[in-house]
């Protein structure tokens, strides 16, 4: 079972900022924070990982509380190619069988103009 | 250049019929993997591979063979294929079994319709 807990959709205006929460109270101090989404009919696509510092990159921030029990993705500028399923996803970092992803329900981000 | 790609995109066959999968990286990752997606759109890991060796095996049918001869080719044959194999197929891969190495990198699927 996934260990996260995701809104099951949410949505946002084109041009704003769309905050995406995930609830992750059991993460134990080796795991990561990953998110990916995946935009229809497509394959998943990965977007940051964090482990204990807020993270940055060209596609979004990704903001881990201090206990690491939840953590939101921003994506700042959405667009409307930004819609998606959003997956919040904790695992430990060490690929192969340590770290398969376990994805869960997602939450649906509609973006409209 | 695709990262990741698989063949076909879409295969429609019969029940009973036994069919494949090629899955293919160029990133020089030495993890693959292959996952299923449902109707109700869940995604779950299914295998994955290390070096050409399996690592995981989830609670797959035997009738899922993943064969790699060599680190950037992963394939899936199914056996005597069943209404409820119907999914889409999604291949990925990853850096392997160091420090960041569970970012991973998925192909576009493969819709597989049993009729």
């Amino acid at each position: 079972d996934a260990k996260t807990t995701q809104p099951p959709s949410m949505d946002c205006a084109e041009g704003r900022a769309a905050n995406l929460p995930c609830n992750h109270s059991t993460i134990s101090g080796n795991e990561y924070v990953y998110w990916y989404r995946q935009i229809h009919s497509q394959g998943p696509q990965y977007i940051i990982h964090g482990l204990k510092n807020n993270e940055t990159n060209e596609m979004a921030s990704l903001i881990i509380t201090e206990d690491r029990k939840s953590s939101t993705l921003i994506l700042p500028h959405a667009t409307l190619r930004d819609t998606a399923v959003y997956y919040c996803i904790v695992v430990l970092n060490y690929g192969g069988s340590q770290g398969n992803l376990i994805f869960g329900k997602g939450t649906k981000l509609s973006v409209k103009p | 250049d695709t990262a990741v790609s698989q063949t076909p995109k879409y295969l429609v066959t019969q029940m009973g019929n036994d069919k494949s999968i090629k899955c293919e990286q160029n990133l020089g990752h030495d993890t693959m993997y292959w996952y299923k997606q449902d109707s109700k759109k869940f995604l779950k890991i299914m295998f994955s591979y290390n070096n050409k060796e399996l690592i995981i095996n989830e609670t797959v049918p035997n009738r899922f063979s993943p064969k790699s001869p060599d680190k950037a080719h992963l394939n899936l044959h199914i056996n005597s294929l069943e209404l409820g194999d119907s999914a889409v197929y999604f291949c990925a891969s990853s850096p392997g079994l160091k420090a960041g190495g569970e970012t991973q990198y998925f192909g576009p699927g493969t819709r597989l319709l049993v009729l």
